[in-house]
């Protein structure tokens, strides 16, 4: 148990679907991100927050919208996704300010855009 | 900015052989560094990190790591692997001001034959 949750664990979506994934962190942590892993590639950073406000958005398209309501939670939200959106979806946390850096992950959603 | 190259995508090896996986990062600053692994239809876990002091990390599962700052490289090594070390492997690096850059590598597929 990684302290850190998603869900739905898959998720398969068409085109023209909305659909949200969802990660939550019990560790404390004041820092959430979301990461898109495609084969082959290395891990992209999309999204980050820092005590909820968002600090980076690594020139995602605007078909993914992120909300981070709180310090434990946050959301991926999709609409009108492309077939290579599909992916795994991860999300982690940390505690920024410690000296640390580390991140701690959540077991993913794997996407799948039809 | 730091950037990390894994220098083999895929290692196999046989059960109780040893094993290296390459490292190897550029940053004009220190760094810390990490290396994590993922198992199948699972999100990234920390096996071992390198903040300051000795070169020398010890890790879980048996893993170590040796930072050597001349070479730029963070290699990570077992001495007697099992089949249950089939996994992906990332080396991560970031710098040493507490906010969340992290950068990684592409990934080193490990499959340990028996």
């Amino acid at each position: 148990e990684t302290g850190v949750t998603q869900t739905p664990r898959h998720l398969v979506m068409g085109m023209t679907n909305k659909k949200s994934l969802k990660c939550e962190q019990h560790l404390g942590h004041n820092a959430m991100y979301w990461y898109k892993q495609s084969a082959k590639k290395p891990l992209e950073l999309m999204f980050v927050y820092n005590f909820k406000e968002q600090t980076e958005n690594n020139s995602v398209p605007s078909r993914f919208s992120p909300e981070c309501p709180n310090s434990s939670h946050l959301f991926l939200h999709l609409h009108t996704l492309q077939p290579e959106d599909s992916a795994l979806y991860l999300c982690a946390s940390s505690a920024t300010g410690t000296g640390n850096n580390e991140q701690f992950f959540g077991p993913g959603t794997r996407l799948t855009v039809l | 900015a730091q950037s990390v190259t894994q220098l083999d995508s895929q290692v196999p090896v046989f059960e109780e052989a040893p094993v290296e996986l390459r490292c190897n990062y550029s940053s004009s600053v220190s760094v810390y560094l990490f290396w994590y692994v993922q198992y199948p239809n699972q999100g990234l876990q920390l096996l071992l990190k390198y903040l300051s002091g000795s070169t020398l990390v010890k890790g879980i599962n048996g893993f170590e790591a040796e930072f050597n700052k001349s070479q730029t490289s963070f290699h990570l090594r077992k001495p007697s692997v099992h089949i249950s070390d089939t996994a992906e492997y990332f080396c991560a690096v970031s710098p040493p001001n507490g906010n969340n850059d992290m950068r990684f590598g592409a990934g080193t597929r490990l499959t340990v034959k028996p």
